[in-house]
């Protein structure tokens, strides 16, 4: 079946640099874009940005732009996602999500939980 | 790109219909019928409920409905059941090649 299964929660002190990988499997990695969404405690979902695995091309929300870098391996069917520059702001679950051009996000991974703290 | 607008919450009694509202521009939700619906419960990951404004994914229940009318989506539950207690995102594609969110709704059953 089609899953997406991301990797495990990390805490990071503020100013620090963290990276989430998003592992595909059942469908052909380079068909579909990945999507990420983050959802900080109590409050709602945030899109961030998509790749597109065949091209490498991105799009990112205009509020992350510079801080995040989103790529991927398609040897391993993988999906990574790093953001920069951490404050506690940035604590959240962040998700990824296969997608299509019309904004079809399905499935979704099963979420990172990024804690950052001193 | 600011969030789509929808109600905080929405309540019904078993069996009604309640609908939840989305609100946005024409640089997204009146441009393009790009248009999600993700129901979340406590603690799992968003599930897609109808993409393309009114389609739903094999498994969905046809309780559930999508529409369009200018800038404003809508979902509609009909026959409300208990397991429809979640909260519920709207999406939509902007001119920008982007996406949005909306605020969120919370529906309880009475």
């Amino acid at each position: 079946q089609v899953q997406l299964v991301q990797s495990g929660a990390e805490v990071r002190e503020p100013g620090a640099s963290v990276k989430v990988s998003c592992k595909a499997s059942g469908y052909t990695f380079t068909v579909y874009y990945i999507n990420w969404v983050r959802q900080a405690p109590g409050q709602g979902l945030e899109w961030m940005g998509w790749i597109n695995p065949n091209s490498g091309g991105t799009n990112y929300a205009q509020k992350f732009q510079g801080r995040v870098t989103m790529t991927r391996d398609t040897s391993i069917s993988t999906a990574y996602m790093e953001l920069s520059r951490l404050t506690s702001d940035d604590t959240a679950v962040y998700f990824c999500a296969r997608g299509t051009s019309t904004g079809r996000f399905d499935p979704w991974g099963q979420g990172t939980l990024v804690t950052v703290s001193s | 790109q600011s969030a789509l607008t929808q109600p905080p919450s929405v309540s019904g009694s078993p069996g009604q219909s309640v609908t939840i509202s989305c609100t946005g521009t024409s640089s997204d939700v009146g441009s393009y019928n790009r248009v999600s619906w993700f129901q979340q419960s406590p603690g799992t990951a968003p599930k897609l409920m109808i993409y393309e404004v009114s389609n739903r994914p094999s498994g969905v229940p046809d309780r559930f409905s999508g529409s369009k009318s200018g800038n404003t989506a809508s979902l509609t539950i009909s026959g409300l059941q208990a397991e429809d207690e979640a909260d519920f995102y709207c999406s939509s594609y902007t001119r920008t090649g982007t996406y949005v969110f909306g605020t969120g709704t919370k529906v309880t059953v009475l």
